[in-house]
């Protein structure tokens, strides 16, 4: 079993959908969360960084982190055809270099 | 604003080439890292600088090799190509934040 688990879809919604991505993992040290948003034939972006649990609201996304549970979610309201990409989440535990574990991705496709 | 500079953008090359990537930033980063994107394996790391001077192996550093030349600059080389190398390679840089990626290297071994 991997330590973080991402399901890879496709996840294909209609414009105007809210989209939930999900990520669950087994280290109970991740404290640090992040998502990134990845689109075809470019790096990997920075979306949203959280420390530890509860919500975060950037516009319209949404993370949220149940360290209980071992689940993180973004939620993206209103989705756009531009939002169509893969989505990676990642998570680290406390202290040293700085390299997180990350989720194989899932690939949101949504269409007009 | 730069950012993460990967070159080249794409290659192609025979089994048993060797062929050296570059990854320069221009953010002040202490660390950099290399990590190869394959279908259905996510991203996985293979070296790592946690600041200049040192480096240190990833998940799957097997066939390659890496040097930190300076504070901007971490290149990546395969000394003897493989056809299992084939694969999106990608560079970041941080400090104590969250990674920033460059636009990546795809490289193809035949």
């Amino acid at each position: 079993q991997k330590e973080v688990e991402q399901d890879p879809g496709p996840l294909s919604v209609p414009e105007g959908a809210i989209v939930s991505l999900n990520c669950t993992y087994s280290n109970s040290a991740f404290q640090y969360f992040m998502w990134y948003r990845q689109y075809s034939r470019k790096g990997p972006e920075l979306l949203m960084y959280t420390y530890s649990s509860g919500n975060k609201e950037d516009g319209r996304f949404t993370a949220q982190v149940d360290k209980s549970s071992k689940y993180i979610s973004l939620f993206i309201r209103d989705s756009q055809p531009s939002d169509s990409a893969t989505y990676l989440c990642a998570m680290k535990g406390p202290g040293g270099s700085y390299i997180p574990t990350f989720g194989r991705g899932t690939s949101l496709i949504v269409h007009p | 604003n730069a950012g993460v500079t990967q070159t080249p953008k794409f290659q192609v090359l025979k089994t048993g080439q060797s062929m050296t990537l570059q990854c320069a930033q221009d953010m002040n980063h202490n660390s950099m890292y290399w990590y190869r994107q394959d279908p259905g394996m996510g991203l996985r790391l293979i070296y790592y600088s946690a600041s200049e001077g040192t480096t240190d192996k990833g998940e799957v550093p097997n066939g390659y090799n890496v040097s930190r030349l300076n504070k901007r600059e971490f290149s990546l080389r395969l000394e003897s190509a493989a056809p299992s190398q084939t694969s999106v390679y990608f560079c970041a840089s941080s400090v104590s934040q969250p990674q920033h990626f460059g636009d990546g290297t795809r490289l193809s071994i035949l």
